[in-house]
């Protein structure tokens, strides 16, 4: 079956404690991206991938680290996690860039304490 | 400046009343235009995109929206609302970047 997969589904941690979140998809995309979902702010993204090595910037990247060493998988890092990056994680992924169609994981809730 | 605006928060209709979500949009080069479904507890799907042509698009599960460049606006529309449609829907824009914007969202609240 198609799909994105992302690990942990939840996850509640302490401010400081470096977490990693697992991406994974099996369609051979070319673009993955990670999305965060807020109350009121919709969906804003913090990195994407076009393609194996090449990362960059989304609108909200401050506190994030992102590598794409395999096509199939881009894991997002935060580094040394604080409150403000309690949110619902999404990973996505797509044929060839954000123009096509996103194929997103089913989110990862993330609280910091 | 890029952006998506959808002006409801929340829409709350009847099983089997018709449906128009808004949204409205700030692009400066050719838009690209999509709406995408979160059913509750799970990721985004792709309900429908506009690139060029009939400005009128189906989409899946019985959904159309309809782009309008003189409003800047490209509104889903569903004749009759499934309770099953429950949901929250995301319009978004892009174009000659790498970037897709997503607009806050809508949620649908559908009473029997």
């Amino acid at each position: 079956e198609a799909q994105v997969t992302q690990n942990p589904r939840y996850l509640i941690t302490v401010t400081g404690k470096k977490l990693t979140v697992t991406c994974s998809q099996n369609m051979n995309h070319e673009y993955m991206s990670w999305y965060r979902q807020d109350p009121g702010l919709g969906l804003r993204q913090i990195y994407y991938s076009m393609n194996v090595e090449v990362t960059d910037k989304g609108d909200v990247p401050e506190g994030y680290k992102v590598s794409r060493k395999e096509k199939r998988n881009f894991p997002l890092i935060l580094e040394s996690p604080s409150p403000n990056q309690t949110s619902l994680y999404f990973c996505a992924s797509s044929l060839q860039g954000p123009l096509h169609e996103q194929y997103f994981g089913p989110g990862t809730r993330l609280t910091v304490t | 400046a890029q952006s998506v605006t959808q002006p409801d928060i929340h829409i709350t209709v009847s099983e089997g009343a018709s449906l128009e979500l808004r949204c409205n949009y700030s692009y400066g080069a050719t838009p690209y235009l999509f709406w995408y479904v979160q059913s509750p507890g799970q990721g985004l799907q792709l309900l429908l995109k506009y690139f060029s042509g009939d400005t009128l698009v189906q989409g899946i599960k019985g959904f159309e929206a309809e782009f309008k460049r003189s409003q800047s606006s490209f509104n889903l529309r569903k004749p009759s609302v499934h309770w099953s449609d429950a949901a929250e829907y995301f319009c978004a824009v892009g174009g000659n970047t790498d970037k897709l914007i997503f607009g806050t969202g809508t949620r649908l609240q559908v009473f029997p």
